[in-house]
């Protein structure tokens, strides 16, 4: 069965830091990798995706994301935070399970 | 805003109750899905509907009932529900059910049983 690891309930970044968001998966045949973001009372918002190509994956609000399939990682990353980044991040992969959701890692970001 | 609107934002239940959560979108969309969202825990996909009909009901149980009357409503219908049901209900939709990762959610339904 396919799975996703989120290992941190909770990561704090000090605004203008690089932030990182840890996921590992496990997943039968070639990975298809999501992040997606869900601010307080919102419901949740595609981020990025990894299908095939380039390790490293470019979405939403300067955020991007990079595959490395020997760890079977991908995780989520910013160059530096910003306060309007705090929410709940979730990763997710599909396979022919379907959609697999992690459970999730707040981040916040203090000032 | 996704598109995507729920009502009501919260609801409170008791045990004996029946309720329905109201999902609506006007995307043009042809897959809705029910997802459930506890805390810290993996968001759960309940149900999965294209073109109306349903395709995937993950091991539900049947005080949940999902109705689909058009490509553009969507229901979850709650009968006898237990405290353990208490959390965030959230619906999505997307292209067709192939797009499921592309899916824009609602705001969900916070549900408490008591």
């Amino acid at each position: 069965a396919q799975s996703v690891a989120q290992p941190e309930d909770q990561v704090n970044v000090a605004e203008g830091n690089p932030l990182t968001v840890k996921c590992t998966y496990s997943v039968s045949g070639n990975p298809y990798l999501f992040w997606y973001v869900q601010y307080p009372n919102r419901g949740l918002q595609f981020l990025l995706k990894y299908i095939t190509g380039d390790n490293l994956v470019k979405g939403s609000y300067g955020f991007e994301a990079e595959f490395n399939k020997s760890q079977t990682s991908f995780h989520l990353k910013k160059p530096s935070a910003l306060v309007s980044d705090s929410a709940l991040y979730f990763c997710a992969v599909r396979g022919a399970d379907g959609l697999t959701f992690g459970k999730g890692t707040h981040l916040i970001i203090q000032p | 805003e996704t598109g995507v609107t729920q009502t009501p934002r919260h609801l409170v239940m008791g045990m004996t109750n029946k309720k329905s959560l109201k999902c609506e979108q006007h995307l043009g969309h042809n897959a809705m899905y029910w997802y459930k969202q506890s805390a810290k825990k993996p968001l759960e996909l309940m149900f999965v509907y294209s073109l109306e009909e349903r395709v995937e009901n993950n091991s539900v149980p049947s005080r949940f009932s999902p109705e689909c009357p058009n490509s553009s409503h969507l229901f979850l219908h709650l009968h006898t529900l237990q405290p353990e049901d208490s959390a965030l209900y959230l619906c999505a939709s997307s292209q067709n059910a192939d797009r499921l990762h592309e899916a824009f959610f609602g705001q969900g339904t916070r549900l408490t049983v008591v």
